[in-house]
């Protein structure tokens, strides 16, 4: 079965610098997808960033990227220029490359980010 | 965007009551939906896989005749919680997932139901 670590239950950030957050999985399938999802204090579940695992590249979106080691089955994300709204708790999710009821996510616990003005 | 609303987005009921929440693809067709259960400070649990037109698959120790899913079309997925207890007070949360290049790729997720079973 698929696991997915996030050894860093909290982490703190100065606002306009940058933060990373680990995360690691365990599987055995050499096909899936990765994810990280922010969840504000509203608690909608926001899609921050997506890795394909048959990517060499790793994703970016804007202020958000990530370092995607498939060997280590490391999938970290660096959030630069931290801003106030980026105050969250943050997800690492897996899921398989395969769809329908076997492609449901898998959650690491989660690591709240605080951002300091 | 992929949008996902849910309905109602807080409730408040008796104990023995029956509530239903709806998880609707607004911009998308969803075949597949999730629904989650997520407790305080905790990562979310997933209770339920609904298919368009077919049974539902529950995970391990998710009471199907407690949690009622329907999926009765490509956009609509619904949720009804059975005889409610206090102990089944939670944030629910759905997720449908969006199809891209013949595959089902990612999810996204309403905003969630609150609710408090008194």
């Amino acid at each position: 079965a698929q696991t997915v670590t996030q050894s860093q239950p909290e982490m703190s950030v100065q606002e306009a610098e940058t933060v990373t957050l680990s995360c690691t999985y365990d599987t055995s399938e050499s096909d899936y997808y990765l994810f990280w999802y922010k969840q504000p204090p509203s608690r909608q579940m926001i899609l921050v960033i997506r890795q394909e695992a048959y990517k060499q590249q790793n994703a970016t979106e804007n202020r958000f990227s990530v370092n995607f080691q498939k060997a280590a089955k490391s999938f970290s994300l660096k959030i630069s220029d931290s801003q106030l709204g980026d105050a969250a708790m943050y997800f690492c999710a897996y899921r398989s490359a395969w769809g329908g009821s076997q492609g449901n996510l898998i959650f690491g616990k989660g690591t709240k980010l605080s951002v300091k003005p | 965007g992929a949008v996902v609303s849910q309905h109602p987005s807080w409730v408040i009921c008796k104990s023995g009551t029956s509530v239903k929440i709806e998880c609707r693809s607004l911009d998308f067709q969803a075949t597949t939906m999730f629904w989650y259960r997520q407790f305080p400070k905790q990562s979310l649990m997933l209770m339920a896989t609904s298919n368009e037109g077919s049974k539902a698959t529950y995970e391990q120790g998710v009471e199907k005749d407690k949690f009622l899913i329907n999926h009765a079309s490509l956009t609509l997925s619904t949720l009804t919680v059975t005889s409610a207890h206090p102990e089944d007070s939670s944030f629910y949360i759905c997720s449908a997932l969006r199809a891209s290049g013949g595959y089902q790729e990612t999810q996204y997720f309403g905003p969630g139901t609150r609710l408090l079973v008194l």
